[in-house]
């Protein structure tokens, strides 16, 4: 079975500060990675996703996230956060092909700081 | 044009009663899932269908029943509401399953059960 496991679960940052929120996955196959980001309030919305190709993936709002399959991990990268980046952030794993489930981590808190 | 909306947005009911939560989508795509978020914000799949189709049934209690009138429609209907049912419930669509075109989410319906 697949999972998820995301290392912080509340960062604090000062605006304009580098981000990175690490992400590593357990699966055994080849997989498609994702980072959702939910603002306070609202639903999930995709950032970015990868599933072949050049493993460093840019997705919206400036955030990139890079794919290292030795080390199975997908972290999340901004160089320059704002305070409207404040939310909840979640990897998740699915396997390729079929009828497979996607499977979040248990999410990031980030809050920036004015 | 909401993509994928739910109805109620909340919902408050006592324990024991029995209540659907209905979810549409006018993307086109061919899945429909349903998650729950809980209090920690962790996200579980519950159910998933694919064209009208039962493809994931996770382990959930039988007081919860999925359907799918056509592949535009997933509902979710709960008997016997308990107060760990409270929780936050995310519908989602994605045009293939589990394959890396990531999942558009409704915008939840919380559910607090009294």
């Amino acid at each position: 079975a697949q999972s998820v496991s995301q290392h912080n679960h509340h960062v604090i940052l000062s605006e304009a500060a580098s981000l990175e929120l690490g992400c590593n996955y357990s699966y055994g196959g080849t997989v498609n990675l994702f980072w959702y980001v939910q603002y306070p309030g609202q639903h999930l919305q995709l950032l970015l996703k990868y599933f072949s190709g050049d493993p460093l993936v840019k997705g919206i709002k400036g955030f990139e996230a890079e794919f290292i399959k030795s080390k199975f991990s997908f972290n999340l990268r901004k160089p320059s956060v704002q305070w409207s980046d404040t939310a909840e952030y979640f990897c998740a794993v699915s396997s390729s092909g079929g009828y497979q489930k996607v499977t979040f981590g248990i999410g990031t808190k980030l809050q920036v700081i004015p | 044009d909401t993509a994928v909306s739910q109805t109620p947005k909340y919902l408050v009911t006592q324990m024991g009663n029995d209540k659907s939560i209905k979810c549409e989508q006018n993307l086109g795509h061919d899945t429909m899932y349903w998650y729950k978020q809980d209090s920690k914000k962790f996200l579980k799949i519950m159910f998933s269908y694919n064209n009208k189709e039962l493809i994931i049934n996770e382990t959930v209690p039988n007081r919860f029943s999925p359907k799918s009138p056509d592949k535009a429609h997933l509902n979710l209907h709960i008997n016997s509401l308990e107060l760990g049912d409270s929780a936050v419930y995310f519908c989602a669509s994605s045009p293939v399953p589990g394959q890396g075109n990531g999942y558009t989410f409704g915008s939840g319906t919380r559910l607090t059960v009294v």
